[in-house]
């Protein structure tokens, strides 16, 4: 099993909608979760990141843990054509920095 | 601002070359890390290291070596190029500090060997 799991998409939704993105995690352990968005050509950039005491809000993001069931989801309101991107999961299991990244997942947002 | 610098956005070499790449951070961050992105197979780690003069592997070190001599830079080495070492290659630095140990990424190099 891998460490971190996404859905690697194609995530389709139109403008406006809720696109919701989910990532698996097999430590139990693990305290710090991270969500960065990487565009075509570019490099991954921080959106945001939560500790394991609770879920966090930033404009149209918000990322949730559900540390029963294991995975975290980012939810992105009112989606636009410029959030099409790759998502990239990440999970500090062992709490030293060195991050377990899954594969990403690919949003479209149609106008 | 966070700054991450790489020494170059696209490189060409030749099979068995001696390759360099560098990267520098001007954040003061204890730890840097070396990746490669390939597609299909995500990121995956080559190097990191906590300090200067310390390194570890990370999950694919093979024909690779890293150098850090001083805080801010982060050298990888690749000793003898070839032609399954084409791919982007990312480098990246946090803090062990307070803020979630967040890796902050250069715009990486896109390397491509012939």
């Amino acid at each position: 099993q891998k460490e971190v799991e996404q859905n690697s998409g194609p995530l389709s939704v139109p403008e406006g909608a809720i696109a919701s993105l989910n990532c698996t995690y097999s430590d139990r352990g693990s305290q710090s979760f991270f969500w960065y968005r990487q565009y075509s050509g570019k490099s991954p950039e921080l959106i945001m990141f939560i500790y394991s005491n609770g879920d966090k809000e930033d404009g149209r993001f918000t990322a949730q843990l559900n540390k029963a069931s294991q995975y975290v989801s980012l939810l992105i309101r009112d989606s636009q054509p410029s959030d099409s991107a790759t998502y990239l999961c990440a999970v500090d299991p062992s709490n030293t920095g060195k991050l377990i990244f899954g594969q990403g997942t690919t949003l479209q947002v149609k106008p | 601002d966070v700054k991450v610098t790489q020494s170059s956005r696209y490189l060409v070499k030749r099979t068995g070359e001696k390759v360099f790449l560098e990267c520098v951070q001007d954040m003061d961050h204890e730890n840097m890390f070396w990746y490669r992105q390939d597609p299909g197979l995500g990121l995956r780690l080559i190097y990191f290291s906590y300090d200067v003069k310390m390194k570890e592997k990370g999950d694919i070190p093979e024909g690779y070596s890293v150098s850090r001599e001083k805080k801010e830079r982060f050298s990888l080495i690749l000793e003898s190029a070839s032609t399954n070492q084409t791919s982007m290659y990312l480098c990246a630095s946090s803090t062990p500090g307070a803020g979630g140990k967040t890796q902050y990424f250069g715009p990486g190099t896109r390397l491509l060997v012939l």
